[in-house]
């Protein structure tokens, strides 16, 4: 069983609506927890990260983290056509190595 | 400032043959890590280099290995190449190591296929 797990998708929301991406993991020594966006044949862009448990708020995205129940949500409001993209949740307990789940296709629709 | 390099984008490789693969990181960064992404695993961790030693490694078959140069540079190899190799290969620096700010900065990666 891999160790962050995502639902891969895809998941369809209209335009202006709130996205919601769920990660969920299995070890409970994970430290760092991430959100990537990759777009298609592109590389992972940072989003957020969050280390504490409670929500972390930066312009349209919130990360949610949740170490006792084990785990880590985005939320995108206002959703746009150009959000549409693959979501990768990351976490490491190392600080030096990334577990990366398989990601969350988003697509929005106008 | 420039971003995270990687030569060559795209490669055609046959089984057996061995690869190298080239990562200039961001200037000023010295911690220098590898992924590999499939369609069907995802991204996993290759290693991840600093001031030229290799201090963390994923669970990947010795046939793949690395290096850091003095400027931070790095190369990766993977010998023997099977048909499971064919991946993406990226490559991210950080400033520093561990993830303190969170700020890993990936590469547009190289585009290994197998045949």
């Amino acid at each position: 069983q891999k160790e962050v797990e995502q639902n891969s998708g895809p998941l369809s929301v209209p335009e202006g609506a709130i996205a919601s991406l769920n990660c969920t993991y299995s070890d409970r020594g994970s430290q760092s927890f991430f959100w990537y966006r990759q777009y298609s044949g592109k590389s992972p862009e940072l989003i957020m990260f969050i280390y504490s448990n409670g929500d972390k708020e930066d312009g349209r995205f919130t990360a949610q983290l949740n170490k006792a129940s084990q785990y880590v949500s985005l939320l995108i409001r206002d959703s746009q056509p150009s959000d549409s993209a693959t979501y990768l949740c990351a976490l490491s307990n190392s600080g030096y190595a990334l577990n990366f789940g398989k990601g969350t296709s988003l697509l929005v629709t106008p | 400032k420039a971003g995270v390099t990687q030569t060559p984008r795209y490669l055609i490789k046959t089984r057996g043959q061995q690869v190298t693969l080239s990562c200039s990181p961001i200037s000023g960064h010295r911690s220098v890590s590898w992924y590999q992404q499939t369609p069907g695993q995802g991204l996993q961790f290759l290693f991840e280099y600093f001031s030229e030693t290799q201090r963390n490694k994923g669970n990947f078959p010795g046939r793949f290995s690395g290096r850091q140069f003095s400027n931070s540079r790095s190369e990766m190899n993977v010998s023997t190449l099977e048909l499971g190799d064919s991946a993406l290969y990226l490559c991210a620096s950080s400033l520093s190591r561990g993830f303190s700010t969170g700020e890993l900065f990936f590469g547009e990666g190289s585009r290994l296929t197998v045949l």
